[in-house]
């Protein structure tokens, strides 16, 4: 079974500022890694794909990078929609586990 | 226009069993590929990752809770099923299922969610 880390857990910042999330799995793959934002009340939403392929209506500003065992996030400029959790997930092998998410709050 | 929607009970005692249901569009689950999968989240916590059912009856289950699961599809009414027997307060959560991508298992559409509480 694959454990995925995230850190920070929680990450303050102004709008406009950069944002990197990172994600660790316990074991190396290659790019079978997903991100989701999720706002209060709302499901999940599929971010990026592939560790590094944005997924259909995802805004430029996000990137994402990473194979092995460390993924980033990045958000070039935070827009106020942004601020929300993000989990990753891994889909190289059984469970599919989720990371325990990275808060991005409002400075 | 895929969409999904969860429905099933608010409140469950315990030892009873759970049963939520994926009623699904924009897609066919006899489709190569395809898969819909459970995913929940208890209140102010992290998602786990239940289980999935491919468009070939193949079914995969979460290991720390494979004893009590069964995911099922009706693929004439676009359903998926799935059952937790034995319920526990720690089962409460908001139960989604979510798309599978026919080419790898990430979601690209989810339902939006349906809070199942625990209690007596």
């Amino acid at each position: 079974e694959i454990v995925m880390t995230q850190s920070p857990a929680t990450l303050s910042l102004s709008p406009g500022e950069r944002a990197t999330l990172s994600c660790r799995a316990s074991q190396s793959f290659s790019d079978n890694l997903a991100w989701y934002q999720q706002k209060p009340g709302q499901a999940p939403r599929l971010l990026i794909y592939a560790a590094s392929t944005r997924a259909t209506g995802t805004p430029a500003r996000f990137s994402g990078s990473g194979s092995g065992t460390e993924f980033t996030l990045t958000i070039s400029s935070l827009q106020s929609e942004d601020f929300a959790v993000y989990y990753c997930q891994q889909y190289y092998n059984w469970p599919l586990n989720f990371g325990p998410g990275t808060r991005i709050d409002i400075k | 226009q895929i969409t999904l929607k969860e429905s099933g009970p608010t409140l469950v005692e315990p030892t009873q069993t759970l049963t939520l249901t994926c009623s699904f569009s924009g897609f066919s689950l006899t489709t190569a590929g395809v898969g819909v999968g459970w995913i929940r989240q208890p209140p102010g916590k992290a998602l786990e990752w239940v289980a999935l059912i491919y468009w070939d009856d193949d079914k995969r289950y979460s290991p720390s809770l494979k004893n009590r699961l069964s995911i099922t599809k009706d693929t004439s009414r676009n359903l998926v099923i799935l059952t937790v027997t034995n319920v526990d307060p720690m089962d409460t959560a908001t139960y989604y299922c979510g798309h599978r991508n026919p080419w790898d298992s990430y979601y690209d559409h989810w339902g939006q969610g349906t809070l199942v509480t625990v209690s007596s």
